[in-house]
């Protein structure tokens, strides 16, 4: 596609549900990450997958929270059990790879997560 | 030491004046600086990238860096109302694969 694309753009779910935000990378482009933005905040770095492995999950804040990749395209993040401080706008990011130092990352529009 | 500092702000300029926005970061191994905006409720938008020391250019909008210092800065000449948003700096650190670490960001007001 032309763009990053995040699903769903808005999620309400009461505390305690489990929620699946989807990401389809720009196309050709193998590196993918999660970031997380709560309100005010900068971007805090969650994982990170060079075609369907994760080299880095270090941001993960929980074990509630997981993420896979398959076909090297698209890319789901998981939160089970969500409590109220899972609050905030997930965003996704791709790159080409193509510097062994930093490719620049494109991002999607993010999904806003609401816990109530 | 937070790995990658920005003053907070806000910032506010003239219309037509020059923002300058500066940027530390702790990596000495660092290799790849970048430059976001980030307009209210969008997602973060690169405008820069820079890998050398030096001065880089684009339109409006001018990178500095400096590995010595460890300092990264972004020029924008002739600011505009529409250059209002939060400007995330972004480092790529050493061995880190391709992760970037932000900043806070710094949030500019550019006033008509």
């Amino acid at each position: 596609g032309a763009g990053v694309s995040q699903s769903p753009s808005n999620k309400v779910t009461e505390k305690g549900k489990d929620v699946e935000l989807r990401c389809d990378p720009i196309s050709g482009h193998t590196a993918l990450y999660w970031y997380r933005q709560s309100l005010g905040q900068g971007l805090e770095f969650l994982i990170y997958f060079q075609g369907n492995s994760a080299p880095d999950k270090s941001g993960l804040p929980s074990d509630r929270f997981s993420a896979e990749r398959t076909g090297g395209s698209v890319s789901t993040l998981t939160i089970q059990r969500t409590q109220q401080e899972d609050s905030a706008v997930y965003l996704c990011a791709s790159s080409s790879g193509r510097r062994t130092y930093g490719s620049p990352l494109h991002f999607g529009n993010g999904t806003r997560l609401t816990v109530t | 030491q937070k790995e990658v500092e920005q003053n907070s702000g806000p910032l506010s300029v003239p219309e037509g004046a020059i923002a300058s926005l500066n940027c530390t970061y702790s990596d000495r191994g660092s290799q790849s600086f970048f430059w976001y905006r980030q307009y209210s409720g969008k997602s973060p938008e690169l405008i820069m990238s820079i890998y050398s020391n030096g001065d880089k250019e684009d339109g409006r909008f001018t990178a500095q860096l400096n590995k010595a210092s460890q300092y990264v800065s972004l020029l924008i000449r002739d600011s505009q109302p529409s250059d209002s948003a939060t400007y995330l700096c972004a480092v790529n650190q050493e061995n880190q694969g391709g992760k970037l670490i932000f900043g806070q960001g710094t949030e500019l007001s550019v006033k008509p």
